[in-house]
């Protein structure tokens, strides 16, 4: 069964650009969750969507946004990038809503801003 | 307070020994409880879930809940230099997400 895939794996941008991440998780699962991951935050959460519908929003900044398609393939984007959105960002696929744990992670995306 | 937080460590002892990890919780989080554990370079993973008071073990692994102290631990039996990773204390949260703690590294020398 494959896993959770993320990409791209690795990218490097410039202040001011944007990025659009990419995740398609576990066959079946229809909750994808997006975590930023940095040494100083750990891991913060950004929002989660199931069945297309976003579900739930951490405390980021409207330049964050995300989407769900009806494959269960999930999109974030980042637009006007500042140097603090270096991070890797996770994506998380469930069976069922988040809180219930049992987050299957993919290998991130390393987000380089300069 | 934050909603879940943990000592940062890193915390190091030697091969067989047993490795106590803690988390505090505040009352902003629901009552299901995850570890995690992230080995350098890779994405985390699924250890533990505990949901009751008491203890739960699993192989050298033991998850041990205190709802009155609002503490979870994870204690790791005869440890082994490839238990050395960064070990997550998750919560569920109000909005249905999962909260995490920023992790506690654990060394472990042969």
């Amino acid at each position: 069964k494959a896993g959770v895939t993320q990409t791209p794996r690795y990218l490097i941008k410039t202040r001011g650009q944007q990025v659009t991440l990419s995740c398609s998780p576990i066959s079946g699962h229809r909750s994808v969750s997006w975590y930023q991951q940095t040494p100083g935050q750990g891991l913060q959460f950004l929002f989660e969507y199931f069945s297309e519908t976003q579900r739930n929003k951490g405390n980021f900044p409207g330049r964050f946004s995300g989407r769900q398609f009806s494959n269960s393939r999930s999109e974030m984007n980042v637009s006007t990038l500042e140097l603090g959105d270096s991070a890797l960002y996770l994506c998380a696929s469930s069976l069922a809503q988040a809180n219930t744990g049992e987050l299957f992670f993919g290998e991130g995306s390393r987000l380089t801003v300069l | 307070q934050k909603e879940v937080e943990q000592n940062s460590g890193p915390l190091s002892v030697p091969e067989g020994a047993i490795a106590s990890l803690n988390c505090t919780y505040s009352d902003r989080v629901s009552q299901s409880f995850f570890w995690y554990r992230q080995y350098s370079g890779k994405s985390p993973e699924l250890i533990m879930s505990i949901y009751s008071n008491g203890d739960k073990e699993d192989g050298r692994f033991t998850a041990q809940l205190n709802k009155a102290s609002q503490y979870v631990s994870l204690l790791i039996r005869d440890s082994q230099p490839s238990d050395s990773a960064t070990y997550l204390c998750a919560a569920g949260g109000s909005q249905g997400n999962l909260i995490f703690g920023k992790g506690t590294k654990l060394s472990v020398k042969p």
